[in-house]
């Protein structure tokens, strides 16, 4: 079954450090999300991104943020200055665009010291 | 806003013993429902989903759920848990034409051996 896949799977940074987090989704999928769920608290909406350009952005998702597909596979989501607040499971998810299924990746652990 | 609510925060059970676990979601016309399960350190993994049709839905490891427009409610049910089954449980909410989905704040499961 496809699978979206997200690397790295766990990141160390330190404060102030830029950091960016990277997805490969589905391959025929067109919509693309990433979501954030701190240690022991609700999975988060961060933002969706189709047809090369941000469709929603939640209040979390500030000038900090940036989501980026370079390429034809990978999508990326840029932290520029990390704070500690921002350690957090980051999950990347994909989405045909006729289908209202779904697909997650198994999440970036991102801890900032 | 649109809204998850997910009102069991933690719940014990003993092997053997049924499962419901409640999930409402705010009024916004046209939905589609999912249940997700996170196992200890693991990621989202899609348990069931609505769409439409029969609102009693079946997914994987002898889950259900049953959508119930009145109530707008989308509870999970199992009629026997198992050790297994300890993890974490998220509802999650699409409406209409909307692109994201909603997650609620979870419901843990601990099954006593």
């Amino acid at each position: 079954e496809p699978e979206v896949t997200q690397t790295p799977s766990h990141q160390v940074t330190q404060m102030g450090q830029e950091v960016i987090l990277r997805c490969v989704p589905i391959s025929n999928h067109l919509y693309f999300y990433w979501y954030r769920q701190i240690l022991g608290q609700k999975v988060e909406f961060l933002v969706s991104f189709y047809n090369n350009e941000i469709s929603e952005k939640s209040e979390i998702f500030d000038d900090q943020f940036s989501v980026e597909r370079p390429d034809g596979s990978n999508f990326t989501l840029k932290i520029r200055s990390t704070k500690l607040e921002d350690s957090a499971m980051y999950f990347c998810a994909s989405r045909e665009i006729h289908s209202k299924g779904y697909t997650f990746g198994s999440g970036t652990r991102l801890t900032v010291v | 806003a649109q809204s998850v609510s997910q009102h069991n925060h933690h719940v014990i059970l003993s092997e053997a013993a049924s499962l419901e676990l409640g999930c409402n979601y705010s009024y916004g016309g046209t939905v589609n429902l999912f249940w997700y399960v996170q196992y200890p350190g693991q990621h989202l993994q899609l348990l069931l989903k609505y769409f439409s049709g029969d609102p009693l839905v079946k997914g994987i490891k002898g889950f259900e759920a049953e959508f119930i427009k009145s109530k707008f409610s989308f509870n999970l049910r199992k009629p026997s848990v198992q050790w297994s089954d300890t993890a974490e449980y998220f509802c999650a909410v699409n409406w209409g034409s909307a692109s994201k989905i909603i997650f609620g704040s979870g419901t843990r499961l601990s099954i006593r051996p």
